[in-house]
Formats: C-alpha cells, sequence, structure tokens
C-alpha cells in the first residue's frame, strides 16, 4: 500500500523566493505533523492538524511559515521569503487517529523535502 | 538544555555485537517513548514503542524505560552491518506531538 509521499523531494531556492512543499499522508489518515529536521538533528515539530483543523502551530518558526490541510487530505506547507536559515529536511507524518488519552497513535513518516536556500 | 538528550555518537561496532544506545528526558509529561530508525535520506520509521517502565522484546531488539531515572534504553542484538543507520529516540505526550533526539549515528561493520 501507498505511504506518505512528499513533493518535490528537494528544492532549491534564492533567498527571498516563496516555496510551497507538498504532502500526500496515508489514505483515511486523521491526523498529519509537519516536522523540520536540521542536518544533524533530530526533528522538530511545526504544526498538527486533525483533518483539515490545524489544532496546534507552535513549532512555526516565524510568521514566514504556513501550513493548510484544507480538505483534510493533502496538505501544503509554505514558507515565504526564505532564508538560509530555513535550508533543511521538511517532514511529514500521517496517523489513523486522533491523539487520545493512554492510546498511542503511530505516526508514519514520509521521505521529506530537502529544501536548500542559497 | 533540550528537553530530551541523546548520546551523539557515532558509533562504530563490529558485526555481531551489542549495541546501546540511550536518552534522558527531563519532562515529566511524556507517556510514550519510541525508537525510530532512519537512514539516509529517508523518513523516520519506528522500531519500537513502550508505554510505561520496564522492558520491551521484538525480536533483536529491546527497548528499556526507567521513568523514575528518565532515562530510556535501545538495545540490539547480534548487530548486522543492515542495522547501520541513526537511531533516533522520541517521545510523546497526550497532545500528539513528538520530542526527538537528535539521533546517534551506527556503524556495523562486517
Amino acid at each position: 500500500g501507498a505511504g506518505v509521499s512528499q513533493s518535490p523531494r528537494y528544492k532549491v531556492a534564492k533567498r527571498g523566493q516563496d516555496v510551497a512543499l507538498r504532502c500526500d499522508p496515508i489514505s483515511g489518515h486523521v491526523s498529519l505533523f509537519w516536522y523540520q529536521q536540521a542536518l544533524g538533528q533530530g526533528p522538530e515539530f511545526l504544526t498538527y492538524f486533525q483533518n483539515e483543523a490545524q489544532l496546534d502551530k507552535s513549532g512555526l518558526p516565524s510568521d514566514r511559515f504556513f501550513a493548510e490541510r484544507p480538505e483534510g487530505s493533502v496538505s501544503t506547507l509554505k514558507i515565504q521569503r526564505t532564508q538560509q536559515e530555513d535550508s533543511a529536511v521538511y517532514l511529514c507524518a500521517s496517523s489513523p487517529r486522533t491523539g487520545k488519552r493512554n492510546t498511542y497513535n503511530e505516526q508514519f513518516f514520509g521521505p521529506g523535502t530537502r529544501l536548500t536556500v542559497l | 538544555q533540550k528537553e530530551v538528550e541523546q548520546d551523539p555518537g557515532p558509533l562504530s561496532v563490529p558485526e555481531g555485537a551489542i549495541v546501546s544506545l540511550n536518552c534522558t528526558y527531563s519532562n515529566s509529561a511524556f507517556q510514550y517513548f519510541m525508537w525510530y530508525r532512519q537512514y539516509s535520506r529517508k523518513g523516520p520509521e519506528l522500531l519500537m514503542y513502550t508505554y510505561s517502565s520496564g522492558n520491551k522484546e521484538d525480536g533483536r531488539f529491546t527497548a528499556q524505560v526507567d521513568k523514575s531515572s528518565k532515562y530510556i534504553s535501545l538495545f540490539i542484538r547480534d548487530s548486522q552491518p543492515s542495522d547501520s543507520a541513526t537511531y533516533l529516540c522520541a517521545m510523546l505526550t497526550n497532545a500528539g506531538k513528538s520530542t526527538f533526539g537528535d539521533g546517534t549515528t551506527l556503524t556495523v561493520k562486517p
């Protein structure tokens, strides 16, 4: 079966350009997460959707970062006026259920989009 | 100080060795403790998760959690070259977002 897919896999942008990164979660998965992984570090949480609702955006580093999931399936992470410090791998993960107390909800990760800002 | 600290490595062992990977954490709200494996240019892949203190075994892998010490470990027995990867510990509150360590890169030499 198809896993989480992300596109493009690689993106090179000039400083100041806007970029849009796409995530196709596993079909039927309710929850969707975006993470940022800098070189040599672990993934850092950016934002979380439950269906189309963005329930947590506390990890977005600035107002240049914007994410949406308008129909509760595909999600787009947009970065405006890219800066060199935005260079990282952007990971998307989906999970089949909403978070419930005392219930583990496995997250399935996509391969990531490697963004390089020159 | 980060909420999750992981031994940075890198770690290089001969094939067949027992590998020990460790993380400490500071947030008592963490409920679930996971280990992921990440190959180069791939997303993290879940190996194991545990909910409570104690040991959990799955084949050659054993996850250990000590909540009183805020310390978790992953042991790999009879390590294989195919185990060469970066291992990430991660922790989860009931809120759903995972907090990761920075990973330990493991190389198993034939």
